[in-house]
């Protein structure tokens, strides 16, 4: 495997199921970004981990709940969520937090559906 | 605070035809500046950035844009449109002196190119 993957790709849950999302990146990258992306609205940004710490909350409901065990993994579990929740959702890794010329690399996204 | 406007949501050009989709920044120190691609399907993926130096960037696909300082634009371009080059379009940028990571991203524009 090569750049950043995502699994699974689509998911549908309910409103009282527990699920995760995992993101790999194969890069050596050191940072890692959870991003939203929603049907006309620009990509919300959720969380950002950097060597396993988490850097950035960005007001995200503690229904969804981040863990990076280390800086080549990255989960989303999901829980008690919501019809609005049902989006697109992105991981992206990059080399540090510190180079912000730096590009961003993006995996293919998992395709969440909340009934 | 930085943000980022795409003029025009939804962009349809014929097939050989000029692409410029538009991207305009407010930030009071021009930031980096980069163009994402997002074919159906899948995640984000790099067309060009701007850094430093030549204000004219060539990338991927025929695509180039051109930073104006003095208009705060990073305009997208390709003199002849392919069908392959219908997708979302997302203009982002990071500050120079940024060491969170953060890419702000434009709400993006979806190009369609018409046999």
């Amino acid at each position: 495997e090569t750049g950043v993957t995502q699994t699974p790709r689509h998911l549908v849950m309910g409103m009282t199921n527990k699920k995760s999302l995992k993101c790999e990146q194969h890069l050596g990258h050191n940072a890692m970004y959870w991003y939203k992306q929603s049907a006309k609205k620009p990509l919300e940004l959720m969380f950002v981990y950097n060597f396993k710490e988490q850097t950035e909350n960005n007001s995200v409901p503690s229904r969804f709940s981040p863990e990076c065990p280390n800086s080549s993994h990255l989960f989303l579990h999901l829980h008690t969520l919501q019809p609005e929740d049902s989006a697109l959702y992105l991981c992206a890794s990059s080399p540090s937090l510190a180079g912000a010329r730096d590009e961003q690399f993006f995996g293919p996204g998992t395709r969440l559906t909340v009934l | 605070a930085q943000s980022v406007t795409q003029l025009g949501s939804h962009v349809s050009v014929s097939e050989g035809a000029l692409v410029l989709l538009r991207c305009n920044y407010s930030s009071s120190v021009p930031p980096y500046l980069f163009w994402y691609v997002q074919y159906p399907n899948q995640g984000l993926q790099l067309l060009l950035k701007y850094t430093t130096g030549a204000t004219l960037v060539k990338g991927i696909n025929g695509f180039e844009a051109e930073f104006k300082k003095s208009e705060t634009s990073f305009h997208l371009t390709k003199p002849s449109a392919h069908m392959s080059d219908a997708a979302e379009y997302f203009c982002a940028v990071s500050a120079r002196s940024s060491n969170t990571g953060k890419l702000i991203f434009g709400q993006g524009t979806t190009l369609q190119v018409k046999p």
